[in-house]
């Protein structure tokens, strides 16, 4: 069975603190991919990221990053120098598609992450 | 713009009633999706459907029904068999099986009085 687990429920940081919102993930497929979608209070879901299980590259975007460890099962998003702004409901997610898409999404239960001034 | 519209955003309804959730979309995606939030809980699919006039069950089918008549419309009905009813309720929509990325709507959220 498919599983996504973020063990952190809640984080609150003070303004310009990094921060590391954990993901662990189980499959049995070689191939899947892995989400994150973050969920600002007016409830939409937006998408932030998709990789796969053959690159293990970390990627940057700007203040995100994003470390994706196949050995330990692991694919951790930071945000350095956090604002206000990025205070959500931050989701990972694992794709039971076998070609990658967001359908049967598998999602963890989230990360509520408040960032005070 | 295009997106995804959800409608109502607040939805009450009494016990033994069917409600209907509206989703429509303006972005020519082919696949819709509709999933459920309880509070500190993940997303779990009810149902998708990846083209007109077909549907698949998800995760937690159960007590829902979906119909899929227009490419831009997924409507989602609540029966009366489904015993929990009270959630957040998100439809999603991707370009084709195996996009990159699901557009979401900003959800309807479902109270049983």
């Amino acid at each position: 069975a498919q599983k996504v687990t973020q063990a952190q429920t809640e984080i609150s940081v003070v303004e310009k603190e990094d921060v590391t919102l954990d993901c662990v993930y189980e499959t049995r497929d070689t191939t899947y991919y892995l989400f994150w979608y973050k969920q600002p209070p007016s409830g939409e879901l937006v998408f932030l990221i998709r990789r796969n299980s053959f690159d293990e590259q970390n990627e940057i975007s700007g203040r995100y990053s994003w470390n994706f460890q196949k050995s330990t099962s692991s694919f951790n998003f930071t945000i350095t120098a956090s604002q206000v702004v990025d205070s959500a409901v931050y989701f990972c997610a694992l794709s039971q598609g076998s070609r990658g898409g967001s359908e049967k999404l598998v999602f963890g239960k989230g990360t509520k992450l408040t960032v005070n001034p | 713009d295009g997106g995804i519209t959800q409608s109502p955003k607040y939805l009450f309804r009494k016990e033994g009633q069917n409600v209907t959730l509206s989703c429509e979309q303006n972005l020519n995606h082919d696949a819709m999706y509709w999933y459920r939030q309880d509070p500190g809980q993940g997303l779990r699919l009810i149902y998708y459907s990846q083209i007109v006039n077909d549907f698949q069950k998800g995760d937690i089918a159960e007590g829902y029904s979906v119909s899929r008549e227009k490419k831009e419309s997924f409507p989602l009905t609540v029966t009366s068999a489904q015993k929990n009813p009270t959630a957040f309720y998100l439809c999603a929509s991707t370009l084709t099986r195996g996009s990159t990325e699901a557009f979401f709507g900003q959800g309807t959220r479902l109270t049983v009085v």
